[in-house]
């Protein structure tokens, strides 16, 4: 079982829709929880952190749910300018971070 | 402008020739690292270093090798590049540990061995 699982997509969705990921994690002793986007053959650029208590900011809410080990990402009013990857980010308590493979959405007109 | 860049952007070379790929940060981060970025994998973590003259393993290191003299730079080397180091490389780098700050990725390095 891989350490962190994403569903790679595509999400094709039109504008102005919601739509949400889910990632998984498999151990349970991890510590910190991050969202990065990545545009196609360009750098990561972080999105949000996760924490406890979920967190918003603007159109986009990152929620962590620690029991199921999932955390999740819901993009509200998608815009054009969202598509791309967007990548889990786990960190273990060794201070490693291990990378999902990403989920790929693409918003059209 | 805070920023982590990398050299060369783009690099063909054959199996056996040594190479360098420079990054260099501009942000006094402490934290540096190297992935490498292939389809269906994600990235994985090659070397990282917490400072100056600290360097050590991560999750893929066979193959390359690393220094850091000095606090913004972190090169990585490729002894005698074999066809499987062909990837997108990511030059990283933090105020601190990896978990607890925000990585700042560099533009990429996209090399091809044949």
């Amino acid at each position: 079982r891989k350490e962190v699982e994403q569903d790679p997509g595509p999400f094709n969705v039109p504008e102005g829709a919601t739509v949400a990921f889910n990632c998984t994690y498999s151990n349970s002793a991890s510590q910190s929880f991050f969202w990065y986007r990545q545009d196609c053959r360009k750098e990561p650029k972080l999105l949000m952190s996760v924490y406890s208590s979920g967190n918003e900011d603007g159109r986009f809410t990152a929620q962590l749910n620690r029991a199921s080990q999932y955390i999740s990402l819901l993009i509200r009013d998608s815009k054009l300018s969202d598509s791309a990857t967007y990548l889990c980010v786990v960190n273990l308590a060794t201070d490693k971070l291990i990378f999902g493979t990403g989920t790929r959405l693409q918003v059209f007109p | 402008e805070a920023q982590v860049t990398q050299n060369p952007r783009y690099l063909i070379t054959v199996t056996g020739k040594k190479l360098t790929v420079t990054c260099s940060q501009n942000m006094n981060h402490e934290y540096m690292s190297w992935y490498r970025q292939d389809p269906g994998l994600g990235l994985r973590q090659i070397y990282y270093s917490m400072n100056v003259e600290v360097t050590d393993k991560g999750d893929v290191p066979e193959g390359y090798k690393v220094s850091r003299k000095e606090k913004r730079n972190f090169p990585l080397i490729l002894e005698s590049p074999s066809p499987n180091q062909t990837s997108l490389y990511f030059c990283a780098s933090s105020e601190g540990l990896a978990g607890a700050y925000e990585q700042y990725f560099g533009p990429g390095t996209r090399l091809t061995v044949t």
